[in-house]
């Protein structure tokens, strides 16, 4: 079936890289999509298309995306990135599917 | 600045019809652009539920489906959604959103603030 794959928590250090993970049978045929989600809030983009950033998103934010697994990478880790983080993938068949999420935790 | 906002009933009770209106502004629902609803339970993840495109044609999530409605008023601007016989199951927030085309796939790039519905009695 189709299914992504996040881990559950990520944690890293200030000012490091996290790099959160989203995996699927041969994901790299989509295009991948990332949203952050603060406690409370709505979703808000931060990555489209694999790797493209809207406006307003730091440059801080980039996306990759190959074989089985797609990732976001979000460089000089601050506070103000604590969220959770979720991609999603679209096709003709099965619609709109979102990951499970992952928790990004500054330590 | 495209802007979406949920409103209906916080409270259903069981074996009841959940329903809720998604006000657009700052662009027409008669745009090329589908409308969805996602929902999110307390604790979880993203549940996509359905959309529908200005013409009223409409995709819904198959375990959904059989109580699913989403509908679209172009006059008023807005579109809503219906879902009967809810359970304390559909309890969630639910976010109405806009969807962007890309080659090959889409994504949603507004999103409204959420409305939390409870099912209880």
């Amino acid at each position: 079936s189709d299914v992504l794959t996040q881990p559950p928590s990520v944690s890293v250090a200030p000012g490091q890289t996290a790099r959160i993970t989203c995996g699927g049978n041969n994901i790299e045929s989509k295009s991948v999509h990332w949203y952050q989600q603060k406690p409370g809030q709505a979703p808000v983009l931060v990555i489209h298309d694999d790797s493209d950033r809207p406006s307003g998103i730091p440059e801080r934010f980039s996306g990759s995306n190959s074989g089985n697994t797609a990732t976001l990478a979000i460089s000089r880790v601050g506070t103000g990135d604590e969220a959770d983080y979720y991609c999603q993938v679209w096709d003709r068949r099965t619609h709109w599917l979102f990951g499970g999420g992952t928790r990004l935790t500054v330590l | 600045q495209v802007q979406l906002q949920e409103s209906g009933p916080g409270l259903v009770k069981p074996s009841g019809t959940l329903s809720l209106t998604c006000a657009v502004s700052g662009d027409s629902i008669s745009s090329d652009n589908w409308w969805s609803w996602v929902r999110q339970s307390p604790g979880k993840g993203l549940e996509w539920i359905g959309e529908i495109y200005h013409s009223g044609s409409t995709n819904y999530n198959p375990p959904l489906q059989s109580r699913l409605t989403i509908s679209v008023d172009k006059s008023k601007n807005h579109f809503s959604l219906r879902l009967s016989s809810v359970t304390a199951a559909d309890t969630a927030v639910y976010y109405c959103a806009r969807e962007v085309a890309s080659p090959g796939t889409y994504y949603f790039d507004y999103w409204g603030q959420g409305t939390l519905v409870t099912v209880s009695s």
